[in-house]
């Protein structure tokens, strides 16, 4: 089966500028999940959606993050406006369900800002 | 969720068996435990799950004594593709239970 996909691969951005990820998670995945992993550290979890519904947005920093999932499907998360730290790799999950822990990751997209 | 420690680094040599052990002393009765692994520039990756006593599959081993506190993955016979980080995670499958990655183990195989 294909895996979930994201993109861009790789995004370079000035500080203040915004930025937008895009993942089509395994096709009948109702969970989808965008993690942020900071170099060096494990991945955090940022937005969990059960179809296009949010379930869990505690850990997203609101006032610059935004993600949606409209049709229950693709995903989009947006940063605006960027800042240095939010130079990461941002990943991109699916799980059949709530209930399963068997999580497939996307490649991510490597962000930078400068 | 529970909380997990692992070491931060291992070092191995091709064809070693390596053990990595977890610790979770506050995993709850419903909480399973799950180990992924990820290689640089890539997503984490599913390798095994369990809930008590042994679990193997064509990848890695995983052991877990009676009281349920700590884990080890067993990975036989070590290559160096193997060089990844390893990952040991606490969660609610029944409950939609986040999966909260911490440090991970960085094992690094040597020829």
């Amino acid at each position: 089966e294909a895996g979930v996909a994201q993109s861009p691969r790789y995004k370079i951005i000035e500080k203040r500028q915004s930025v937008a990820f895009w993942c089509n998670p395994i096709s009948g995945h109702a969970t989808l999940y965008w993690y942020q992993q900071i170099l060096g550290q494990g991945p955090k979890l940022l937005i969990q959606f059960q179809n296009n519904g949010v379930v869990d947005d505690s850990q997203l920093p609101k006032d610059r993050f935004s993600a949606e999932r409209l049709k229950g499907v693709d995903s989009t998360l947006k940063i605006q406006p960027a800042k240095l730290e939010d130079s990461a790799v941002y990943l991109c999950a699916s799980s059949l369900d709530m209930g399963s822990l068997g999580y497939t990751f996307g490649s991510g997209t490597r962000l930078t800002v400068v | 969720l529970a909380k997990t420690t692992q070491p931060i680094s291992m070092d191995s040599y091709e064809g070693q068996e390596v053990n990595i052990t977890c610790s979770h002393n506050n995993i709850a009765t419903n909480d399973y435990i799950t180990w992924y692994q990820q290689f640089p520039s890539q997503g984490p990756r599913f390798i095994i799950q369990g809930y008590k006593t042994k679990v193997t599959n064509e990848v890695a081993s995983l052991f877990i004594p009676a009281d349920r506190k700590s884990s080890t993955l067993s990975l036989p016979r070590v290559s160096l593709s193997d060089t990844a980080v390893y990952y040991c995670l606490v969660g609610v499958s029944n409950q939609g239970g986040k999966l909260i990655f911490g440090q991970g183990t960085e094992l690094s195989v040597k020829p």
